[in-house]
């Protein structure tokens, strides 16, 4: 089993939808999580920390399950600027690297 | 407030030829500094990271070697290039330590090379 999956997508979208990613983890003893944006032919980009109780910005809420070893990203009224590849990040050894998922392409039509 | 530089942007080079590529970072002491590489399509795979000035942890086996000779100076070289090589080169940085969820990495603006 992978440290990290995601699914790779693509999700198309209309804009104004909600949409969700889930992420899921092996190790049990994970830390710290995050949730990164990637667009085309860039570097990511941090977009949110997820904490224990759930965290919101704006549009963006971060969610996580420790049972179950997932972590969520839900996106609400969606954006064509939302479009982009979004990556899990789980730091499962201590905080010195951590662990990229492969990421989820969102793609937010007209 | 912390910046991290990495050039060049864009690199052509021949199969066999040397690499260097740099990695600066300011505004901050002591940082953990990392090189990835992404393939085309596919997700960040780590090289190198770094805890300190001369502690270098590799890894995967492969043709590339890193250096840190300064604090804030990391560097990534191949004395000859592999046409796998080829791929999106990017250098991270994060706070030792980072135990606090909010930390995580800042990616320098990455390097596209391209072995021909």
């Amino acid at each position: 089993r992978k440290e990290v999956e995601q699914d790779p997508g693509p999700f198309n979208v209309p804009e104004g939808a909600t949409v969700a990613f889930n992420c899921t983890y092996s190790n049990s003893a994970s830390q710290s999580f995050f949730w990164y944006r990637q667009d085309c032919r860039k570097e990511p980009k941090l977009l949110m920390s997820v904490y224990s109780s759930g965290n919101e910005d704006g549009r963006f809420t971060a969610q996580l399950n420790r049972a179950s070893q997932y972590i969520s990203l839900l996106i609400r009224d969606s954006k064509l600027s939302d479009s982009a590849t979004y990556l899990c990040v789980v730091n499962p050894k201590g905080y010195q690297k951590v662990t990229f998922g492969t990421g989820t392409k969102l793609q937010v039509i007209p | 407030s912390q910046t991290i530089h990495q050039w060049p942007a864009t690199l052509v080079q021949p199969v066999g030829s040397p690499l260097s590529l740099e990695c600066t970072v300011e505004g901050t002491s002591n940082p953990n500094l990392y090189w990835y590489r992404q393939a085309a399509g596919r997700g960040l795979q780590l090289l190198f990271y770094s805890v300190g000035i001369g502690q270098i942890s590799s890894e995967v086996p492969q043709n590339l070697s890193a250096s840190r000779p300064q604090d804030r100076q990391f560097i990534l070289s191949s004395k000859k290039l592999l046409l796998s090589d080829s791929g999106f080169y990017l250098c991270a940085w994060s706070l030792v330590g980072g135990r606090t969820p909010n930390y995580g990495y800042t990616f320098g603006s990455g390097t596209r090379l391209t072995v021909v």
